[in-house]
């Protein structure tokens, strides 16, 4: 089954830049999506399609895929971007929607 | 603004059935395929189910397939999610989520805010 791994952990000082990784097999030929997950509460998507934003999503949020990674960059990072972070695919060769296994960020 | 509760949640014993639903408002239900997705105490998200808008097609998760079975009323905006012969490993927090297309697997746009399933004796 399709795998896609992110580290355990991201930690980033206010006002730095965060960079989240999702790596798997020729994930570039799939379209990734982000999801925003705070203590207690449902996910919230941040970035589809590999880099499009929803409405009400600020621009410090940015996304790429190519070759084996994907990445979600947090720009400016806030106190309030600490949260886990999720990335997540179709797996047209299996019918299976996949989840990474998750990145906690923590601002210093 | 389009809203999902899910309900049905509660404590069972190992082997027990339990039927969640969740009820959508504020979109035309049938044009949607839906998903549950599953969160253990601590872990990662897991994806569970998902069924297209007709309902005609529908797919599982390894962990899941032949205990569990999801099924969509769209006169009642309606989806559910049969589970039988639990486990304590399916214990976890229960998500459903809507995708943007009525046959294609999308991005989740919405989600609910969850019902909580603890399997034990």
């Amino acid at each position: 089954s399709y795998v896609l791994t992110q580290p355990p952990s991201v930690s980033v000082a206010p006002g730095k830049t965060a960079r989240i990784t999702c790596g798997g097999n020729n994930v570039g030929s799939k379209s990734v999506h982000w999801y925003q997950q705070k203590p207690g509460q449902a996910p919230v998507l941040v970035i589809y399609y590999d880099s499009a934003r929803p409405s009400g999503i600020p621009e410090r949020f940015s996304g790429s895929n190519s070759g084996n990674t994907a990445t979600l960059t947090i720009s400016g990072v806030e106190a309030g971007d600490e949260a886990d972070y999720y990335c997540h695919v179709w797996d047209s060769s299996s019918d299976h929607y996949v989840f990474g296994t998750g990145t906690k960020v923590t601002v210093l | 603004e389009v809203q999902l509760v899910e309900s049905g949640g509660g404590l069972v014993q190992p082997g027990g059935s339990l039927r969640l639903s969740c009820a959508a408002s504020e979109l035309i239900f049938s044009k949607y395929v839906m998903t549950w997705v599953r969160q253990a105490p601590g872990k990662g998200l897991e994806w569970v189910s998902v069924i297209s808008g007709s309902g005609i097609s529908t797919h599982y998760a390894d962990s899941v397939k032949g205990r569990f079975t999801i099924s969509r009323d769209n006169s009642k905006n309606t989806v559910y999610l049969q589970m039988d012969s639990l486990r304590a490993e399916d214990s976890a927090v229960y998500y459903c989520a809507k995708s943007i297309s009525e046959t294609g697997y999308y991005y989740l746009d919405y989600w609910g805010q969850g019902t909580l399933v603890t399997v034990s004796s």
